[in-house]
């Protein structure tokens, strides 16, 4: 049973650039949820992907957007990158939208200059 | 606004000793209350978690406590040990948004051999 993983571990980005984040889901999890950790800070919700739809947002503006596939992996992406917008991105998987147990990767790491 | 808040941000305890860590809440909606533990460089990782209808639940050395009217809950480690050094965070959720979690900002636990 392979775990949580996503890509890249780190990456580097100026502001106003946009970026694509990839996680691929635990077997078996058909939902996906992406959190945003700030430093010494806890994980904030994003949004979930149930089934290839959106299943709920955080409060974060419309220039973070998501995606998930027929195969459960998904993607997020952000335009218009700010100075702000640094921070782990984690990515957690579960057996669906009510499973109570996440299961997180080890997240990437934004930096945006 | 912080719909769960934490303490202490950051404990240091010897070996063998019993950290707590304390989370507080607003909203008697919420249904569910699990504590994720991480270690640095690692996502979060479900370590025990609780329902309002009980008061105390334990698995192993970890246990919750839980105070519905006072609407507080904590983490207690019984007989703590150099390998529970991480960052605990305390979380809750809505039945009606499933697995969608507000995370505590976090407590850097730390025990001294």
């Amino acid at each position: 049973e392979t775990g949580v993983t996503q890509s890249p571990t780190h990456l580097i980005k100026t502001r106003g650039q946009q970026v694509t984040l990839r996680c691929s889901s635990q077997s078996g999890h058909n939902t996906v949820s992406w959190y945003q950790q700030a430093l010494g800070q806890g994980p904030q919700f994003i949004f979930q992907y149930y089934r290839e739809e959106e299943n709920g947002r955080g409060n974060f503006p419309p220039r973070f957007s998501g995606l998930q596939f027929p195969n459960y992996s998904s993607e997020l992406n952000v335009n218009a990158l700010e100075l702000d917008d640094s921070a782990l991105y984690l990515c957690a998987s579960s057996r669906d939208r009510f499973g109570e147990k996440l299961f997180f990767g080890s997240g990437t790491q934004l930096s945006v200059l | 606004q912080q719909q769960v808040k934490q303490s202490p941000q950051s404990l240091i305890v010897q070996k063998g000793g019993i950290p707590i860590i304390n989370c507080a809440y607003e909203n008697t909606a919420f249904d569910y209350f699990p504590w994720y533990q991480q270690f640095p460089g690692k996502g979060p990782a479900l370590l025990i978690a609780i329902r309002p209808d009980v008061s105390e639940k334990k698995e192993g050395r970890f246990t919750i406590s839980f105070n519905k009217s006072a609407k507080q809950f904590s983490l207690h480690i019984m007989d703590s040990q150099p390998g529970d050094s991480a960052t605990y965070f305390c979380a809750a959720s809505f039945f009606y948004t499933g697995n969608q979690f507000y995370f505590g900002t976090g407590t850097s636990l730390t025990v001294i051999p």
